[in-house]
């Protein structure tokens, strides 16, 4: 079964930063793409980041391009989001999603919430 | 980058059909075949519905179907349920190699 579960979400001040983790079990980490995808409260869901399987490849979201980092460790079965210059606008549930391709995701985390608020 | 366009809202009784559209541009719906629609129960994880416009993943109900024309992408549901009650959102590349989602439509049965 397949299971992502995410961590790391808080409240942090404007400016400063925060790091998710989503912890993968189920299938084979490394022979997919993961996505990061989030919603702030009231309102849709809004794509942030992309890593191919290997690692080699990411996009991001012009809204937080420059600052978040998407980036994975195949050996622990772990995606990762690093945020930094946290904005109020960044408040939101964040998800980690699994592919099977870069533009689709068949398997969602519950989320982890990020709030940035002084 | 702007989201897709949906509907905000769409309701429909038991049993009835329903569509949803998305409209994006030629950068976006009309380029690739890559929408994609979730569902969207409000705490509980999204779940895929449709992908490459028209394939249900396995275990998803044959009431739902997808279609595509120029840059408008839709979303069928037949039979309507209750527990199709929930948010839709449809998704798709964009030439800039990201994705995008539509702003979202609520769907009351």
């Amino acid at each position: 079964e397949v299971q992502l579960v995410e961590s790391g979400g808080g409240l942090v001040q404007p400016g400063g930063s925060l790091r998710l983790s989503c912890a993968a079990s189920g299938f084979t980490f490394s022979s997919y793409a993961m996505s990061w995808v989030r919603q702030a409260p009231g309102k849709g869901l809004e794509w942030v980041s992309v890593i191919s399987g290997s690692g080699t490849t990411s996009y991001y979201a012009d809204s937080v391009k420059g600052r978040f980092t998407i980036s994975r460790d195949n050996s622990k079965n772990t995606l990762y989001l690093q945020m930094s210059s946290l904005r109020g606008e960044d408040t939101a549930l964040y998800y980690c999603a699994k592919g099977p391709t870069t533009v689709v995701n068949d398997y969602w985390g519950q989320g982890t919430l990020v709030t940035v608020s002084s | 980058q702007s989201a897709l366009t949906q509907p905000a809202s769409v309701s429909g009784s038991p049993g009835q059909s329903i569509t949803i559209s998305c409209t994006g541009t030629s950068s976006d719906v009309g380029r690739y075949n890559y929408v994609s629609w979730y569902q969207h129960h409000p705490g509980k994880a999204p779940k895929l519905m449709i992908y490459d416009v028209s394939n249900r993943p396995s275990g998803v109900s044959n009431r739902f179907s997808g279609s595509k024309s120029g840059n408008t992408a839709s979303l069928t549901i037949s039979g309507l349920q209750a527990d199709d009650e929930a948010d839709y959102y449809c998704s798709s590349y964009t030439t800039s190699s990201t994705v995008m989602f539509g702003g979202g439509t609520k769907l009351t049965v």
